[in-house]
């Protein structure tokens, strides 16, 4: 079974420029998630979505930050424009379905480091 | 609001033997699940454990075992025989009900000597 699908794995861009991060996640799972992970941190959850919708985006920086997921499979994670700060690891993961009523464990990707310079 | 402790930064221990890494965690919602994930320096997140709020067991997995104390909010990981692959950062993480609002901890290193 292939696992979660992110890339590019790394990224270099001046800060006010824009950047998207990609993430396929595992065949048939319904639950999709993003995370920021800055150096020496734990993750922190950015946006959550069951299938094309968002259930939770509480934390997401939304005058920078957008995220999609059309067809309820592929999503984008677009950061526009970029700060000094933004400066992470942006991990996704995906999980069977959250909204089941169990508590699937989520499977993550390699993630993508950013450096905005 | 939810939180999770972890008050280890780091944690050394010798190759065979035993380790408790410490969690604990903060919730007003009563049906939560408890999760730990090992990180190792590859950056990837790999899913260890998983306890639920209601669960009357102690999970184990393997080598893994979680130390669940529901009066005392704590979920400490036990890592039986380590062995030096077990050298990573491990995170103590919590869902809400329906799988929302994942928090994280800040993570323990641990360093296994061979």
């Amino acid at each position: 079974e292939a696992g979660v699908a992110q890339s590019p794995r790394y990224k270099i861009i001046e800060k006010r420029q824009s950047v998207a991060f990609w993430c396929n996640p595992i065949s048939g799972h319904a639950t999709l998630y993003w995370y920021q992970q800055i150096l020496g941190q734990g993750p922190k959850l950015l946006i959550q979505f069951q299938n094309n919708g968002v259930v939770d985006d509480s934390q997401l920086p939304k005058d920078r930050f957008s995220a999609e997921r059309l067809k309820g499979v592929d999503s984008t994670l677009k950061i526009q424009p970029a700060k000094l700060e933004d400066s992470a690891v942006y991990l996704c993961a995906s999980s069977l379905d959250a909204l089941a009523g169990s508590y699937n464990e989520q499977f993550f990707g390699p993630g993508t480091r950013l450096t905005v310079l | 609001a939810q939180k999770i402790t972890q008050t280890q930064p780091g944690m050394f221990v010798q190759e065979k033997e035993a380790v408790t890494l410490d969690c604990t965690y903060d919730t007003s919602d009563p049906s939560y699940g408890l999760f730990w994930y090992k990180q190792p320096s590859s950056g990837e997140m790999i899913f260890l454990i998983y306890q639920g709020s209601y669960d009357q067991q102690n999970a184990t997995e393997g080598r893994y075992s979680l130390n669940f104390q529901k009066a005392r909010k704590s979920a400490n990981l036990v890592i039986s025989a380590s062995q030096l692959g077990d050298s990573a950062m491990y995170f103590c993480a919590m869902s809400q009900t329906g799988g929302f609002k994942t928090i994280f901890g800040a993570g323990t290193r641990l360093f296994v000597k061979a």
